[in-house]
């Protein structure tokens, strides 16, 4: 079955420390996107990549990095810098263009110990 | 930057009954897309329904409809013969057609079904 893979569903982060959430994707689609989601919030864009080896800032990208070397594959990482990274986190992909809507995952909590 | 406003923070309605969930939205564009999406407690995001600007008829979802207000950027759910499963966050979202396809969401409305 086609679709979109976090991992993993739950992830504790120290202090001082970088840690990285996993996407991955087997519907071909184009492009792919990273959220974040806060307590009884919407979701607000990370970053997102509309091909291969090129991605664009979101809304608040300060304290994350992201890379897209495959099509299928967009990684998050929450640095250290990031001082409040304990959130709800969705890894979405769509094909670009008209109304083809966003797929979504099924998210990595993160949580700070 | 465009914005989206979803002025209910929660709703209710009893099983069976319809409920109208709001959105307004906040742009200078004329070719937009529009969304509504289901969180249910999984956590998981559905996509509902979707409406494209330049089309003029609502659109339609089996139980779940839209009335797409353009010139008032007015963009509201109605969920008819409510069922327990649809007690989840709704939220609206916007694209704009030169946008490299990111989405806007609003702050979303929890509905609660009763039986």
């Amino acid at each position: 079955d086609g679709g979109i893979t976090q991992s993993p569903k739950y992830l504790f982060r120290k202090e001082g420390q970088n840690v990285t959430l996993s996407c991955e994707q087997n519907l071909n689609h184009d492009a792919m996107y990273w959220y974040r989601q806060d307590p009884g919030q919407g979701l607000r864009l990370i970053y997102y990549s509309q091909i291969v080896n090129d991605f664009q800032k979101g809304d608040i990208a300060e304290g994350y990095s992201v890379s897209r070397e495959k099509k299928e594959s967009f990684p998050l990482t929450v640095t250290s810098a990031q001082k409040n990274p304990t959130a709800f986190y969705l890894c979405a992909s769509a094909f670009t263009g008209g109304s083809q809507p966003q797929h979504f995952g099924d998210g990595t909590r993160l949580s700070i110990l | 930057a465009q914005t989206v406003t979803q002025s209910q923070p929660e709703m209710s309605v009893q099983e069976a009954e319809t409920v109208t969930l709001s959105c307004t939205y906040d742009t200078s564009e004329s070719d937009y897309y529009l969304f509504w999406y289901k969180q249910p407690p999984s956590r998981q995001m559905i996509l509902v329904i979707r409406q494209e600007a330049y089309k003029q008829q609502n659109a339609t979802e089996n139980r779940f409809s839209v009335n797409f207000q353009k010139a008032a950027k007015s963009f509201s759910l109605k969920i008819s013969d409510s069922q327990l499963g649809d007690a989840a966050m709704y939220f609206c979202a916007y694209r704009e057609e030169t946008s490299g396809s990111r989405l806007t969401f609003g702050e979303g409305t929890q509905l609660t079904v009763n039986p």
